[in-house]
C-alpha cells in the first residue's frame, strides 16, 4: 500500500515569513495530492490539492508543488499570519477499483507562527 | 454544505465495554472512512466502506469492527474496549467518481478506563 512520509514534524516560524513542509510518497500509482489543515480542537479541512497532470498549484499565499519522478511535494505558505498556527497533513492516494479516493495521511507538521 | 456529524464529541468508557461510535452525512456520499488520530501518529485508517453493507479493512483494524446498514451512516464498533484503544476518532465521507474534498466530522474524544 501508499506510505507517507512528511517533514518536519514541528516548525516554527516569525510572522511574515514563509513556511514549507514536504512530503513523500511511495505508490507511483498515486495521482491525487491533498493537504488538510486542523486548528486545535476542530477536524481537519481541505486547504489545497494538486493532481499528478500539474506541477504547481498556487491559491493566494498557498502553494503546492509536484515532482511525479521524485514522488515528492511540498506545500508553501508564504507571508505567514497567526491564523496560520496548526496542525497539517499531506496525503496521497492512488485511484481505487471502486472509482474512489482512499488517502493515505502523513503524521502531520504543527506549524506555529511566532507574532 | 456537506455536514458530518458523529454521535459524541466526548465518551468515557471501562475496559471490556462494547462501544459504538455512529458517524452521520447528509449528501448521499458513498464512501465513509474511520480514522483514528494519535499524536505524532496522524490519521490512521480503520475501515472504510464504498457502499451500503460493503466494508473493508484499513490500515490498523485489529479491535474494532463496522457496519453500514444504511448509506448515510456508518458506525464503529469497538467489541471490547481496552486502554490502548483510547484515541480520538474521526470519521469521514467523500463522494465516488471524480476528485471530491474528504469531509470529516467533528471527532470522538474516546477515553477507556
Amino acid at each position: 500500500g501508499e506510505n507517507v512520509e512528511q517533514h518536519p514534524s514541528t516548525l516554527s516560524v516569525q510572522e511574515g515569513d514563509s513556511a514549507v513542509i514536504k512530503c513523500t510518497y511511495s505508490d507511483s500509482a498515486s495521482n491525487y495530492f491533498p493537504w488538510y489543515k486542523q486548528e486545535l480542537g476542530k477536524r481537519p479541512q481541505l486547504i489545497i490539492d494538486i493532481r499528478s497532470n500539474v506541477g504547481e498549484k498556487k491559491d493566494q499565499r498557498i502553494a503546492v508543488t509536484l515532482n511525479k519522478t521524485a514522488k515528492h511535494f511540498s506545500l508553501h505558505i508564504t507571508e505567514t499570519q497567526p491564523e496560520d498556527s496548526a496542525v497539517y497533513f499531506c496525503a496521497a492516494s492512488p485511484p481505487t477499483g471502486a472509482g474512489s479516493y482512499q488517502l493515505t495521511f502523513g503524521k502531520g507538521t504543527k506549524l506555529s507562527v511566532i507574532p | 454544505d456537506v455536514k458530518v456529524t458523529q454521535s459524541s464529541r466526548y465518551l468515557v468508557k471501562r475496559t471490556g465495554e462494547k462501544v459504538f461510535l455512529e458517524c452521520v452525512q447528509d449528501m448521499d456520499h458513498e464512501n465513509m472512512f474511520w480514522y483514528r488520530q494519535d499524536p505524532g501518529l496522524g490519521l490512521r485508517l480503520i475501515y472504510f466502506s464504498y457502499d451500503v453493507k460493503m466494508k473493508e479493512k484499513g490500515d490498523i483494524p485489529e479491535g474494532y469492527s463496522v457496519s453500514r446498514e444504511k448509506k448515510e451512516r456508518f458506525s464503529l464498533i469497538l467489541e471490547s474496549a481496552s486502554t490502548n484503544q483510547t484515541s480520538m476518532y474521526l470519521c469521514a465521507s467523500i463522494a465516488q467518481g471524480v476528485i471530491h474534498e474528504q469531509y470529516f466530522g467533528p471527532g470522538t474524544r474516546l477515553t477507556v478506563t
